[in-house]
């Protein structure tokens, strides 16, 4: 969407650490999202944050929150080859859920 | 639990035909929503639903209507389908905000 921005490729090593990025514009969002989309299905949520949230901690993920410079991040703790799949950022503002283009994660061995 | 179902899965148009894609809930979720996905554009709104009765439009609208007349059904309809409007089409419907669940997507060819 035009209001969620992300990069649209992350190659990892098998065990490393990925990290997904998205900036937002609209600074009334309520909640910020990541769906994950594997191949031929639809999205599924991966986490959530509250705006007047800084960090949330999920198992292997976490996600940050800079509100102030409209910045939300994934970190995927030692990545494996099941998290290689689309990576999507999306905003709540008002009852509308808008979605960046979402990260390619490839996962090499 | 059947969730969010889509139907068609998939369907070929031929331009100017019309067509209605049908998302069905049945989870008693307030709000629904239609998207488009296509290469490197992520999923775009087309239009969303906060209730029965209720429409409202999103990103890229234009080319198509939408109709909410049971809180349990989102119809996504195409008037007069052109090949742009080649994609797959995704809904989702969410009652708590905190997850939207979405359906299997319909993939759509216009020639």
């Amino acid at each position: 969407g035009e209001d969620v921005e992300q990069s649209l490729f992350l190659s990892v090593r098998e065990g490393d650490s990925s990290v997904i990025n998205c900036t937002y514009t609209d600074s009334s969002s309520t909640y910020l999202y990541w769906y994950k989309q594997e191949p031929g299905a639809g999205l599924q949520l991966l986490t959530y944050i509250f705006s007047n949230m800084d960090m949330k901690q999920d198992q292997r993920l976490t996600v940050l929150l800079n509100k102030k410079d409209k910045h939300l991040s994934l970190r995927i703790a030692d990545t494996q080859t099941g998290d290689s799949a689309i990576y999507f950022c999306a905003e709540l503002n008002d009852y509308k859920l808008s979605f960046g283009a979402g990260t390619t994660v490839t996962v090499r061995a | 639990n059947a969730g969010v179902t889509q139907t068609p899965k998939f369907r070929v148009l031929k331009t100017g035909q019309s067509m209605t894609l049908l998302c069905a809930q049945d989870m008693n979720h307030e709000y629904m929503y239609w998207y488009r996905q296509d290469p490197g554009m992520g999923l775009r709104l087309i239009h969303y639903s906060v209730g029965e009765g209720t429409t409202a439009k999103g990103e890229v609208p234009d080319g198509y209507n939408v109709s909410r007349l049971k809180k349990q059904n989102f119809l996504l309809g195409l008037e007069s389908a052109a090949p742009s409007q080649t994609s797959v089409y995704f809904c989702a419907s969410t009652g708590e905000i905190t997850e939207a669940f979405f359906g299997q997507g319909t993939r759509l060819t216009v020639v």
